[in-house]
């Protein structure tokens, strides 16, 4: 199958700093690419779909100043979120589609001190 | 809006067959899927079915899809620790690749 990349795959940041996850589809070009949150224990919500060369789309609820996304190529979808804290941390996994078929990436666990 | 509902525990032994549940609500769906995840770990795509069929198989995974009550069930037979994980089902509506996933099943395999 289809490999979807993410880079870090853990990332632990100091309160008030901004962290930038990235997501690489490596084998496939992906118009659309999605990123989730998960909660301990908890399902993944999806928090935007992040569309190339144009504004993402954010769910209800989560905030896109907060959460800022960038998908400038093909190929690749970047999660910042800015002036992380605590309450930031979890575990954040992007998805590429491709045909009928969503590819997920391993996932990245950001810890905010 | 959509939802999609699991147990969220499932104790088996060793050698004996799963079967985890999950209910839809979004009479729309066109694909259902079932996901593994292992502890720290991504999503590993396991199955999915498309919302014109009623069963699918694929070696020891079984899938039944009750279209008309919105049920989903994911059978695994002669489950190994292995097996162990948490299982989500998700579905999606055709032409959009937005996935809704249910809440998770934490599969627990017993030696």
């Amino acid at each position: 199958g289809a490999v979807v990349s993410q880079h870090p795959s853990r990332v632990i940041c100091k309160s008030g700093t901004s962290v930038k996850i990235e997501c690489r589809s490596l084998d496939f070009q992906a118009t659309t690419m999605f990123w989730y949150r998960q909660f301990p224990k908890q399902s993944l919500m999806l928090m935007a779909t992040s569309n190339e060369g144009s504004k993402a789309t954010y769910e209800q609820g989560v905030e896109k100043d907060k959460f800022l996304i960038n998908h400038a190529s093909l190929t690749l979808s970047t999660l910042t979120v800015t002036s992380a804290h605590p309450e930031d941390s979890s575990f954040y996994i992007c998805s590429a589609s491709r045909r009928t078929e969503a590819f997920f990436g391993q996932g990245t666990r950001l810890t905010v001190v | 809006g959509e939802d999609v509902e699991q147990s969220l525990f499932l104790s088996v032994r060793e050698g004996d067959s799963s079967v985890i549940n999950c209910t839809y609500t979004d009479s729309s769906s066109t694909y259902l899927y079932w996901y593994k995840q292992e502890p720290g770990a991504g999503l590993q795509l396991l199955t999915y079915i498309f919302s014109n069929m009623d069963m699918k198989q694929d070696q020891r995974l079984t899938v039944l899809l009750n279209k008309k009550d919105k049920h989903l069930s994911l059978r695994i037979a002669d489950t190994q620790t292995g097996d162990s994980a948490i299982y989500f089902c998700a579905e999606s509506t055709s032409g959009t690749y937005k996935y809704i996933f249910g809440t998770g099943t934490r599969l627990k395999v017993l030696a």
